[in-house]
């Protein structure tokens, strides 16, 4: 059965370094999103995107973030300038047109030190 | 704005038994989605039932059922004949069907302990 896939599992990096986290969705899916859970909270919806742009994005999504599908299978989100408070779960997510489930990735580990 | 509150952070049951995990959800909206989602240690979340809001049936999958009661917003998740496998995190989830978005709210989760 398709997965969503992401990478690194895990990554440290130091305030202030861009980190750019991968995610490669399901290949017939239209819908893509970025989620996050810091560690002992809820999951936050971060951005969803559609026929190549952003179509809702929360308050947590300031200039500091960004998304990008640089290929047909490739969905990506990168933080420009990390804080400590970036430290979470980061979890992508995919879903095709006309359907009600998202299907999550296994999520990236952040770390910001 | 819409929040998912889940005041059970943990749960347990013993193998074979029944387990019910709350839920409630606040919102404006007449129409929309609820979804129970389940993630085991280390794996991703997967769908365990959804409910439509204009359906007054609950909805059922197998060993999973749900509760929903719209007026009180309430929506708990009823796990019969709990096997070892059930053992994971449950989030509870809303969202309303709009073009182009969809994105969910979820609750802070409920992590649920089956004992053999």
């Amino acid at each position: 059965e398709p997965e969503v896939t992401q990478t690194p599992s895990h990554q440290v990096t130091q305030m202030g370094q861009e980190v750019i986290l991968r995610c490669v969705p399901i290949s017939n899916h239209l819908y893509f999103y970025w989620y996050r859970q810091i560690l002992g909270q809820k999951v936050e919806f971060l951005v969803s995107f559609y026929n190549n742009e952003i179509s809702e994005k929360s308050e947590i999504f300031d200039d500091q973030f960004s998304v990008e599908r640089p290929d047909g299978s490739n969905f990506t989100l990168k933080i420009r300038s990390t804080k400590l408070e970036d430290s979470a779960m980061y979890f992508c997510a995919s879903m095709r047109d006309g359907s009600y489930e998202q299907y999550f990735g296994p999520g990236t580990r952040l770390t910001v030190t | 704005a819409q929040t998912v509150t889940q005041s059970q952070p943990e749960m347990s049951v013993q193998e074979a038994e029944t387990v019910t995990l709350s839920c409630t959800y606040d919102t404006s909206e007449s129409d929309y989605y609820l979804f129970w989602y389940k993630q085991p240690p280390s794996r991703q979340m997967i769908l365990v039932i959804r409910q439509e809001a204009y359906k007054q049936q609950n909805a059922t999958e197998n060993r999973f059922s749900v509760n929903f009661q719209k007026a009180a917003k309430s929506f708990s998740l009823k796990i019969s004949d709990s096997q070892l496998g059930d053992a994971a995190m449950y989030f509870c989830a809303y969202r309303i069907p709009r073009t182009g978005a969809n994105n969910l709210f979820f609750g802070t989760g409920t992590r649920l302990t089956v004992i053999p």
